[in-house]
Formats: C-alpha cells, structure tokens, sequence
C-alpha cells in the first residue's frame, strides 16, 4: 500500500449541503491530486496540490474547493452538493524527485448525492 | 491539451486467450504513458509505464505495453489471460519533462472480462 486513507469511505448527503472529503499520506510526498471517476469518462482531475498551500484547478474544478494545510492531508470540499456530483472520489500521491511521474492511488470514496 | 482514446469499453474473452488492450493518444509535446488497473471496489494501480528507453515494457504478471510514436498508441498486451485479470483498465498520459505537475490525462476505461 502507498500509505494514502481517505475518508470517509462512504457518504450519502443532501442537495445543497457541504461536504469534505479527506485524504491522508504517510509519504510525505509532495503531489497530492483529487480525481472523480464516472462511467464512461475514466478520471477527471479536479483539483491538485504541489506543496502546502499550493493548489490550482484541474479538468472539472467547478463546484469544488480544496486546501491543503499541511503536508500530509488534501481536503476536497463541495460547498453546496448537486446530483451531478455523484461519483466516486480517489485522491492521489506523487513523489517530488525528478524523474519520478507515477501517482499512487487512495481507495476511493463514494458520494451520493440525493 | 493531451487526449486518451481507449477505443473498446468492453472487452470479453476466455481463458488462457490472448487479449489486447487498445489505447490511442493525441498530443503536441512529448508525454509519458500509463497503465493502471482497478480490481472491483478498489482504487487504481499501476500496471506499467513508459517514460524512455525500450519501446516494449512489462509488468511482473505478464502484460506488456508497447509505444508506438509513430501510431500515437500505447496498446497493452497479455498472450494468455486468467480469471483474476478480470478489471477495468485505465490508459494515461502525462507531460514528459515534469512541467505539468505530474497530472494525468486519463481515458475512458475497459472493462476485461475473462471468462471460464
């Protein structure tokens, strides 16, 4: 394993509510990414992170906020849930050496949103 | 902006047959090229990659990648399948050189269904 928990695993919420997901590393790696993954559409990156507090959008960033306060956990908060939010959310981790491209992946949370 | 085409979302085959994975890239800068897999209700791991050097790559289970420039493909391979490859298989590609952050381009998917 990569080291990398995300919480919760599973998650049922309300239109228009907010909602934060977690994802934890023991890497203390430098790249921290969230992905959504639908049919059809593989994975869309939503938004990363290069360092503490350095984050810019991804892909499919609307609607979406994260933050990064330290190296270990990137939080993916969603201010006000919509259906179309639905999807299964997988955090992502990559080491900042040179030469070194591949990202380990979280095991994923399941958001539905009703 | 770089693009991935797995071009088959399904595919279904026996046992103990070869299989070939289809992916096509689209992209103006040099890119490095993944691929993952994801066993059912588990997240996404990697398969293989190619950054450099042979055009042919392996993975310790029996896959093999080749990239194909010329062809922008990166079609992924097993000359004998078991039960246990039943997965989805993700194709990606990110910038070469490490000036985009590491950020994947991902394609749609194919689920490899391996039959008795």
């Amino acid at each position: 394993d990569a080291g990398i928990t995300q919480s919760p695993r599973h998650k049922v919420t309300e239109t228009g509510t907010p909602v934060t997901l977690r994802c934890h590393q023991t890497e203390n790696h430098r790249y921290m990414y969230w992905y959504r993954q639908d049919p059809g559409h593989g994975l869309r990156l939503i938004h990363y992170s290069y360092g503490v507090k350095d984050t810019d959008k991804g892909e499919v960033s609307d609607g979406y906020s994260v933050s990064r306060s330290k190296t270990e956990d990137f939080l993916l908060t969603l201010e006000s849930a919509t259906s179309s939010q639905t999807s299964v959310y997988f955090c992502a981790i990559k080491e900042g050496s040179s030469g070194t491209y591949e990202q380990y992946f979280g095991p994923g949370t399941r958001l539905t949103v009703t | 902006a770089q693009s991935v085409t797995q071009l088959d979302s399904q595919v279904p085959v026996f046992e103990e047959a070869p299989v070939e994975l289809r992916c096509n890239y689209s992209s103006s800068v040099s890119v490095y090229l993944f691929w993952y897999v994801q066993y059912p209700n588990q997240g996404l791991q990697l398969l293989l990659k190619y950054l450099s050097g042979s055009t042919l790559v392996e993975s310790i289970n029996g896959f093999e990648a080749e990239f194909n420039k010329s062809q922008t493909s990166f079609h992924l391979r097993k000359p004998s399948v078991h039960i246990s490859d039943t997965a989805e298989y993700f194709c990606a590609v990110t910038i070469a050189g490490g000036t985009s952050y590491g950020k994947l381009t991902f394609g749609q998917g194919t689920i490899l269904t391996v039959h008795p």
